[in-house]
């Protein structure tokens, strides 16, 4: 198993271009969520989805679309990207959403630099 | 607004030595794990801690969960420089959270040898 792979894994990006993130998992995760990192700041929730079909909004979900239309992947798209938007981002999944002690598996993350 | 404070924030201390990083909330978690990542990977989960007041062990490493299921903490006995590294706490939501994970800031431990 390949786990969680991102891609790509260094992006830099002018304002007000767009592009989306690549997340894939194959261990059959119905859960699968986004999140960025920035320093001091610990993981921050964008966007979230318990299942094909499903997703919903984080903590800090403006400027951020998904989609899930297949159990293995969760792109995350940014519609015009802003230097507030620089930042790493984590891709994660587990087995499901409904019990306490799931464990999240993370990917490597995607660097983002926005000029 | 930072659901989860976690402190101190940076911790550089001397192999052998003991230290205790605190994770701390006004909200009750149905769970709160305990993560660490390295410089350019993701997060790698430890522990997960459900019950109040439960106590986990990890080699050199110990869990705690709060009774009101609020807060914890993570000691770790005779610091090595493997044990560096961002240590991360996350709360689990509950009722119309249930589904979202909540960060902490993070602590950034360096051990020396």
């Amino acid at each position: 198993n390949a786990g969680v792979t991102q891609t790509p894994k260094f992006q830099v990006l002018k304002t007000g271009q767009s592009m989306t993130l690549q997340c894939a998992q194959d261990m059959n995760h119905e859960y699968m969520s986004w999140y960025r990192q920035d320093p001091g700041m610990g993981l921050r929730l964008i966007h979230y989805s318990v299942g094909a079909g499903i997703t919903d909004q984080g903590e800090v979900p403006n400027g951020y679309n998904v989609s899930r239309s297949t159990t293995e992947d969760f792109p995350l798209r940014l519609l015009s990207a802003a230097p507030s938007q620089t930042s790493v981002y984590f891709c994660a999944s587990s087995y499901s959403w409904r019990g306490a002690q799931e464990t999240q598996y993370f990917g490597p993350g995607t660097r983002l630099l926005v000029l | 607004t930072q659901l989860l404070e976690q402190s101190p924030q940076f911790l550089s201390i001397q192999e052998g030595e003991n230290l205790t990083v605190y994770c701390n909330s006004s909200s009750v978690f149905s769970s709160l794990q305990w993560y660490r990542q390295e410089p350019g990977e993701g997060p790698v989960l430890l522990v997960t801690v459900v019950t109040g007041g439960e106590v986990k062990k990890l080699k050199r490493l110990t869990f705690q969960f709060g009774d009101a299921r609020k807060d914890s903490s993570l000691h770790i006995t005779a610091a090595q420089p493997g044990d560096t590294g961002l240590y991360l706490c996350a709360g689990a939501g509950r009722g119309s959270t249930l589904g979202r994970l909540y960060f902490g800031r993070g602590t950034q431990l360096t051990v020396w040898p």
